[in-house]
Order: C-alpha cells, then sequence, then structure tokens
C-alpha cells in the first residue's frame, strides 16, 4: 500500500518571496508521483508529474518538483509566488503496476499576502 | 468538449433521504472514479470503474452504491444519507496514455 504526507497544512508567504510544499511518501513498489492543485470552489487540476526521466519535472506557470527516490520526497517549489497561486495543492502517487489508483495526501493552503 | 460534469452543484438532504450523484465525461476514458473531500482529510477513493461494465471499492464505500451506466456516465448512489455523509464529492475520469486524472467541478452536499 501507498500513503502520502505532507506535514504543512498551511503556508503563508508573501508575493514575490520563494515557496516550498513537502511531500514525502511510502511505498513497497515503485510509484509514479503528481502534484494537483485545487483553485477556491473549484475541482482538482494537475499541476505537474513526475511518470520517468529526469527528475525534475516543471509546470507552465514557474512550479517545479524533484523526485528524490533516496529520500522519498517530491517537494513542490517557486522561485516567486504570486497572489493568484493561492490554492490548496495536493501531492499524490500511484504503483506502476496493478489498477492504479491515486493516493492523496491531506493537502497544504498556500496562502499568498501581498 | 467539456471534461468532466457532475450534477447537481449542491444538495441539501435529510438524514434517511436518498439521492444519486450524476457524472458524465467526453474524453473516451476507459477508468473513472469517485471520491470524497473532508476538511484535513484529503480525497478519499469511494468507488471505481475501470471499465464499462465493472466496478470495485475503494477506501470508503459503506454507504454508496454506483453504476456505470455505459463509457461516459458513472453515478454515486447514497440509498440513506447519514451526516457523516456531509461532504464534497469529486468525479474523475483517467487519461491512461498520459497517466492523468481529470475532475469535475464537484458536488457540495449537507445531510442534516
Amino acid at each position: 500500500a501507498q500513503s502520502v504526507t505532507q506535514l504543512d497544512s498551511q503556508v503563508p508567504v508573501f508575493e514575490e518571496a520563494p515557496v516550498e510544499l513537502r511531500c514525502n511518501y511510502s511505498s513497497s513498489v515503485s510509484v509514479y508521483l503528481f502534484w494537483y492543485v485545487q483553485y477556491p470552489n473549484q475541482g482538482l487540476q494537475l499541476l505537474l508529474k513526475y511518470l520517468s526521466g529526469s527528475t525534475l519535472v516543471e509546470s507552465i506557470n514557474g512550479f517545479e518538483a524533484e523526485f528524490n527516490k533516496s529520500q522519498t520526497s517530491f517537494h513542490l517549489r517557486k522561485p516567486s509566488v504570486h497572489i493568484s497561486d493561492t490554492a490548496e495543492y495536493f501531492c499524490a502517487v500511484t504503483p506502476f503496476t496493478g489498477f492504479q489508483k491515486l493516493v492523496f495526501g491531506t493537502g497544504t493552503r498556500l496562502l499568498v499576502s501581498p | 468538449n467539456a471534461g468532466v460534469t457532475q450534477t447537481p452543484k449542491f444538495q441539501v438532504l435529510k438524514t434517511g433521504q436518498s439521492m444519486t450523484l450524476q457524472c458524465a465525461q467526453d474524453m473516451n476514458h476507459n477508468s473513472m472514479y469517485w471520491y470524497r473531500q473532508d476538511p484535513g482529510m484529503g480525497l478519499r477513493l469511494i468507488y471505481y470503474s475501470a471499465s464499462e461494465g465493472t466496478t470495485d471499492k475503494g477506501e470508503v464505500p459503506n454507504g454508496y452504491n454506483v453504476s456505470r451506466l455505459n463509457k461516459r456516465e458513472f453515478s454515486l448512489r447514497l440509498e440513506s444519507a447519514a451526516p457523516s455523509q456531509t461532504s464534497v464529492y469529486f468525479c474523475a475520469s483517467k487519461d491512461v496514455v498520459r497517466e492523468t486524472q481529470y475532475f469535475g467541478p464537484g458536488t457540495r452536499l449537507l445531510v442534516l
């Protein structure tokens, strides 16, 4: 079975500051890793994913995440946040094999203030 | 191309009432899912359907039933609603090539 830990339930930052949202996972098999974003009163949207290849993956709006297998982590970073990045961010994993169900962390609410 | 649609957007039920949440996708995906989202608990899988004609229990199936009506539609039924089922319910479908789930806008359910 898989589990995902997002230790920070809320992260307040000022606009244009850097941010890191932490994600650690546990799995006995190899997994794919994802970050989803949920804006207020909306469904979840895929932000970025790691399937294979380069361990550093980027999104179109400036976020990046790095897969670290030895530390079983997939932290999300952005060098300079905007007010519009205020949202809830969910880390998720799914195993390579079998029917691939997503297992989500409990989410981190990013609050960007002016 | 609407993606994943869900109806209704909001619903208030009394304890013991029944209702069906509807979900449809127009992306020709085989796999569909129902999740519930509760504060501080992330999303938990209720039921999923790997393909038309098959359904399986997820992490929290008690009190729910599902029907995969056809490839497009996957409904979730509460036979006798309880206050513990107050939640936001999300339907999703999966693009297996891109290994990506696409979510609907959600249904907010309040059970009194």
